[in-house]
């Protein structure tokens, strides 16, 4: 069973700081992808992390995936209020080439950047 | 374009009682799933469809839930003598998978409350 991890599940900082959240997962996967949910929202996707060795940027936001480590982190640069948010990875258990059939998501890490 | 919509919002209701929670996914997309959220929880998945048919239920968690998507569109998901732990925000997803990537696109979920 495919099991998500991830740490820490509350950050406090202040703005201006960096900081990089860490996702881990159990089992073989080479689809990961994160999440922003604001206080009673939904979910919107931030990255979609396809191969080993992905790395993509938005803003200051920067997401990476090993798959050999099973291992993703979302990196935060001079963080500012705007960000505060919480932060959900998933993996899709899926190992055939193909549509995602279901993600399996860790418990959120839950951001608060403080002026 | 659209987004997910779901419908209703929040629902109310007593123990024992029968609701039907929908779900219009984004025009197109071929595939759509339902997840649960539980307060200060990731998402759970539920089920997932490919087109009408139920290509995955195993997250069901009884024999209480029941969900269909009778014309590869809208989805309807039941739930029979709702109990006071099914509480929680029903979120409803769908992706279409283009170019080698899918990512799912979330609507703004259903909350349930079963007093």
């Amino acid at each position: 069973e495919l099991k998500v991890e991830q740490n820490p599940l509350f950050l406090s900082m202040q703005e201006g700081k960096n900081y990089t959240i860490y996702c881990n997962y159990s089992t073989t996967s080479d689809r990961l992808y994160w999440y922003r949910q604001d206080p009673g929202k939904s979910l919107e996707s931030l990255f979609v992390l396809l191969s080993n060795g992905a790395v993509k940027q938005e803003g200051r936001l920067m997401a990476s995936l090993d798959t050999k480590a099973r291992l993703s982190t979302l990196h935060i640069t001079a963080a500012v209020h705007d960000l505060s948010a919480t932060y959900f990875c998933a993996v899709d258990p899926a190992l055939t080439q193909g549509g995602s059939e279901k993600l399996v998501f860790g418990k959120g890490t839950k951001l608060t950047v403080n002026p | 374009g659209a987004g997910v919509s779901q419908t209703p919002s929040n629902k109310v209701t007593e123990k024992g009682k029968y609701v039907e929670l929908r779900c219009d996914p984004i025009s197109g997309h071929t595939a759509l799933y339902w997840y649960r959220q539980s307060l200060g929880q990731g998402p759970e998945f539920l089920i997932y469809f490919q087109g009408t048919g139920a290509a995955d239920d195993s997250g069901l968690p009884n024999d209480r839930f029941f969900a269909v998507r009778p014309e590869g569109s809208v989805s309807t998901l039941k739930i029979q003598r709702t109990e006071r732990g099914d509480s929680a925000v029903y979120l409803c997803a769908s992706s279409s998978f283009r170019q080698g990537v899918d990512e799912q696109f979330f609507g703004p979920g259903t909350r349930l409350t079963v007093l």
